[in-house]
């Protein structure tokens, strides 16, 4: 089993729509939860960041996090054309170093 | 402020060849990764450096991996005798230790990569 699954997508939705986007792990130790949004032929921006369970608001983007599921889960709301790239959940046991752990992405396109 | 940089955009190889990849961090950041994004695939974990510490290369594939770092500035990475798996996009990513609302984090800041093509 991978640590971390990812739908790969491609995710399609019309301009304003609801998007959730998702990921689950293996490991319950995991204590840190990041999205990354990326663009094409760009790197990875951290988007979203939350430390164990919970939820965390930013303007359109919320992240959620289900340690009782290994679940976790970015919402945009009124999406935007903008918004097209690929997410990365990303996990870690620790806030810094070589523990992080990325998923494979999923594509979004918004379309306008 | 100036990113994360990273040197070449792109490189094209053939099988057997050595290539070095640059990159230039931001400045001030103790901390730098690399990482290689296979297509379709997560970023996998390649070395950490950490101020003056002694890296952790735990994530090298292999021998014919390295990777320098002088002080906390530019790190090149080397691939010997590449080989067609060996083509991906490789990320460099900085960061300084900061406290972020409700614990400490290390927000890694990514450069734009560099695409290997081994033929």
């Amino acid at each position: 089993q991978k640590e971390v699954e990812q739908d790969p997508g491609p995710l399609s939705v019309p301009e304003g729509a609801i998007v959730s986007l998702n990921c689950t792990y293996s490991n319950s130790a995991f204590q840190y939860f990041m999205w990354y949004r990326q663009y094409s032929r760009k790197g990875p921006e951290l988007l979203m960041y939350t430390y164990s369970s919970g939820n965390k608001e930013d303007g359109r983007f919320t992240a959620q996090v289900d340690k009782s599921s290994k679940y976790i889960s970015l919402f945009i709301r009124d999406s935007q054309p903008s918004d097209s790239a690929t997410y990365l959940c990303a996990i870690s046991l620790r806030s810094y170093g070589q523990n992080f752990v990325f998923g494979p992405g999923t594509r979004l396109s918004v379309l306008p | 402020g100036a990113g994360v940089s990273q040197s070449p955009s792109n490189k094209v190889t053939e099988k057997g060849k050595d290539v070095e990849l640059r990159c230039d961090p931001i400045s001030g950041h103790t901390a730098l990764y690399w990482y290689r994004q296979r297509l379709g695939q997560g970023l996998e974990f390649l070395i950490y450096f950490q101020g003056n510490s002694a890296p952790d290369k735990s994530g090298l594939p292999s021998d014919r991996f390295s990777a320098e770092r002088t002080g906390e500035s530019v790190s090149t990475l080397t691939i010997q005798r590449t080989q067609q798996e060996d083509s991906a996009v490789y990320l460099c990513a900085s960061s300084q230790y900061t406290l972020l609302g409700g614990g400490s984090t290390d927000t890694q800041y990514f450069g734009p990569g560099t695409r290997l093509t081994v033929l």
